[in-house]
């Protein structure tokens, strides 16, 4: 089964502090796309970050990056000096072959930083 | 800016009404995707579009219909809501395999 598995429902932070998100999922293909999306409380749902499989490379933006893991199937994300705008549901979520656009998601993981 | 809007925000629908979803993308994406999402399950694709008059199953399409006669629209239909459907819906629209633009999400309430 296609499936993304996220293993922390919730995660607390303080202002300035790093944070790392968890994120495992499953296919037996070997291209695939990645992608960490971020819901803050106003429902609208914004990317954050994505990954192409073929690239061993992590990619960032800003003070969001990645951990790829592919052999592990692993695809984390490390949020560097945190702000209080990053209080928000972070779902990690792929397109598991080439031959599909069906994006699927995980369960989400709900994070909140303190001043 | 892409733009994907739902027609409703919040929604009070009766039990065994017939209720339609709409979505529509101003981005010409081929991809459009209905999801529903609950608390502790995630998003949870209920079907999916990759072009007009074409879709896909996804993982919870019981109970649901889908509807797309053009490009820019794509329709999500409860035939005869339930209250297990109550529920947050979000409609989203990609181009193959950019990220994918979400609408603000309509919050379904079945009585």
């Amino acid at each position: 089964a296609q499936t993304v598995t996220q293993s922390q429902p919730e995660m607390s932070v303080q202002e300035a502090e790093t944070v790392t998100l968890s994120c495992t999922y499953d296919t037996s293909e070997s291209n695939y796309y990645l992608f960490w999306y971020k819901q803050p409380p106003s429902r609208q749902m914004i990317l954050v970050i994505r990954q192409e499989a073929y690239k061993q490379q992590n990619a960032t933006e800003n003070r969001f990056s990645v951990n790829f893991q592919k052999a592990a199937k692993s695809f984390s994300l490390k949020i560097s000096d945190s702000q209080l705008g990053d209080t928000a549901m972070y779902f990690c979520a792929f397109i598991p072959s080439y031959n599909t656009d069906k994006l699927i998601f995980g369960t989400g993981t709900r994070l909140q930083v303190f001043p | 800016d892409v733009k994907v809007t739902q027609s409703s925000r919040y929604l009070v629908k009766r039990t065994g009404e017939k209720v339609f979803l709409e979505c529509v993308q101003d981005m010409d994406h081929e991809n459009m995707f209905w999801y529903r999402q609950d608390p502790g399950l995630g998003l949870r694709l209920i079907y999916f579009s990759y072009d007009v008059k074409m879709k896909e199953k996804g993982d919870i399409p019981e109970g649901y219909s889908v509807s797309r006669e053009k490009k820019e629209r794509f329709s999500l239909i409860l035939e005869s809501a339930s209250t297990n459907q109550t529920s947050m819906y979000l409609c989203a629209s990609s181009s193959r395999p950019a990220e994918a633009f979400f609408g603000q999400g309509t919050r379904l309430t079945v009585v």
